[in-house]
C-alpha cells in the first residue's frame, strides 16, 4: 500500500502562473486535508474535506481552490500563484482523530 | 494562526538521555496530540492524548496534559541518535467528521552519538 502520495514533488513557478498540486491515498479514508509549511513554522491548514463531495475552508484558503474529485483524490489548486505561497505543502487523510500524511511538494515562486 | 506554542524551540541531548518539549495552546480541546517529522518528510503520528485523560505512555513516549493550565509534555526516554526529528503537538478541534488539527511551531531535537 502507498499510503499518501502526492505528485510533483518540487516545482518552480513564476509569478501568476497557475498549477494544480495532487493527492491521493489507497486507505479508505474518509476525510483529507491540504495544509502548508513555511520554515520555522508548523503546519497551517489551508483546505479540508470531511467526506466525499464536501470541502471546507481552513486557516489559511485564501489564494487557492480545492476538489475532492473521488474518495481517493483531492487535489490543491493555485489559480495565480504568488511568492507568499513559497512553501512545503501536505495532503493528509484520516478516519477518526489520527492523520497521515503524504511525504509533502516543495513549491517556490519566482 | 497557531493554536499550541512548543518549547524549547530547539533542543540538543546525547544518546541515552531523556528529552522533554513542551506544548502550550489557547482553546478547549477535544484531545492533542504529537507528530514526529524528519527532515524533509512528512509527519508521522506518535501519540495522542485525550481531553479527559491526565497521562499516556506509548513505549519510550510519555505524554501528559493539564486542560487547567492548556499545557502538554510529551517525554523521550533513553533517546536515540533516530529520535532526531522536529517533534509538533497539534490540538483536534473536532469538526463534524473530519479531524481538524491545529498545529504548533515544533521544537527541533538532536540527539547525539
Amino acid at each position: 500500500n502507498a499510503g499518501v502520495t502526492q505528485t510533483p514533488k518540487f516545482q518552480v513557478l513564476k509569478t501568476g502562473q497557475s498549477m494544480t498540486l495532487q493527492c491521493a491515498q489507497d486507505m479508505n479514508h474518509n476525510s483529507m486535508y491540504w495544509y502548508r509549511q513555511d520554515p520555522g513554522m508548523g503546519l497551517r491548514l489551508i483546505y479540508y474535506s470531511a467526506s466525499e463531495g464536501t470541502t471546507d475552508k481552513g486557516e489559511v484558503p485564501n489564494g487557492y481552490n480545492v476538489s475532492r474529485l473521488n474518495k481517493r483524490e483531492f487535489s490543491l489548486r493555485l489559480e495565480s500563484a504568488a511568492p507568499s505561497q513559497t512553501s512545503v505543502y501536505f495532503c493528509a487523510t484520516s478516519r477518526g482523530h489520527e492523520q497521515y500524511f503524504g511525504p509533502g511538494t516543495r513549491l517556490t515562486v519566482t | 494562526s497557531q493554536q499550541g506554542e512548543e518549547d524549547p524551540q530547539a533542543l540538543s541531548i546525547q544518546e541515552g538521555e531523556n528529552a522533554t518539549m513542551n506544548c502550550s495552546y489557547k482553546t478547549s480541546i477535544n484531545n492533542l496530540q504529537w507528530y514526529r517529522q524528519n527532515s524533509g518528510r512528512g509527519l508521522v503520528h506518535l501519540i495522542l492524548i485525550r481531553s479527559n485523560e491526565r497521562e499516556k505512555h506509548s513505549g519510550r513516549l510519555r505524554v501528559t496534559l493539564d486542560t487547567s493550565k492548556k499545557s502538554s509534555s510529551l517525554l523521550i526516554t533513553a533517546s536515540r541518535a533516530a529520535d532526531t526529528a522536529s517533534y509538533f503537538c497539534a490540538t483536534d478541534d473536532r469538526a463534524g467528521t473530519a479531524s481538524k488539527l491545529t498545529f504548533g511551531t515544533g521544537t527541533r531535537l538532536q540527539v547525539t552519538l
